[in-house]
């Protein structure tokens, strides 16, 4: 019974570089949150998706991010041209129809160089 | 907008002390809380939660939690500390306004020592 998964765990990416970030939520899940955790803080939401469709994108910057969840496969954060202020560990959580109750995954650790 | 404080930033207790993590709320009407643990490098897991009814709430590993509304508290505590309890601990309120986004505090790190 596997919980949210994300990948890649770890990614570098130099300044002006693309970065995709992957998230599956678990089995029977078809609501995605993403929350980016930066340095000395806690976790912010950004976007809120169901399949084919975004729900809520207020947390996300209005430049350079994107999210999506297709009908087939992962959940996709993008980020284009990234900067070193989008170093920081994004993750993904995932809920059924109980949205209080979110599994959240082992996120993914950008560092932008 | 809802919001927590977590007071300390980093707490040390020796193994088998008493764990008291602190939580403050600021809601205008009635919150959801939740406090989640995350170990090194692993995603945040569910502690345990409070909706509404009983104020006590008890989660995973022994830890358990009490909703105060007249201290606008939601203190986590756990009678006896184990080293494997050592991980970085974060207190979170849902937004009312959506229903489904978590505004989390900014953690607080726990050291267990022998």
């Amino acid at each position: 019974n596997a919980g949210v998964m994300q990948n890649p765990r770890h990614l570098v990416r130099r300044r002006g570089q693309e970065a995709r970030l992957r998230c599956s939520p678990m089995k029977g899940h078809s609501h995605v949150y993403w929350y980016r955790q930066l340095p000395e803080e806690g976790l912010k939401f950004m976007v809120y998706l169901q399949k084919e469709n975004i729900i809520d994108e207020s947390g996300m910057p209005k430049e350079r991010f994107s999210a999506e969840f297709p009908k087939e496969g992962p959940s996709i954060l993008r980020i284009q041209q990234v900067v070193r202020g989008d170093s920081a560990a994004y993750f993904c959580a995932s809920s059924g129809l109980e949205v209080e109750t979110q599994y959240f995954g082992p996120g993914t650790r950008l560092l932008v160089l | 907008a809802q919001s927590v404080t977590q007071l300390g930033s980093h707490v040390s207790v020796s193994e088998g002390a008493l764990v008291l993590l602190r939580c403050n709320y600021s809601s205008s009407v009635p919150p959801y809380l939740f406090w989640y643990v995350q170990y090194p490098n692993q995603g945040l897991q569910l502690l345990l939660k409070y909706t509404t009814g009983a104020t006590l709430v008890k989660g995973i590993n022994g830890f358990e939690a009490e909703f105060k509304k007249s201290e606008t508290s939601f203190h986590l505590t756990k009678p006896s500390a184990h080293m494997s309890d050592a991980a970085e601990y974060f207190c979170a309120v849902m937004d009312s306004n959506s229903g489904y986004a978590l505004n989390f505090g900014k953690g607080t790190s726990l050291l267990v020592t022998p």
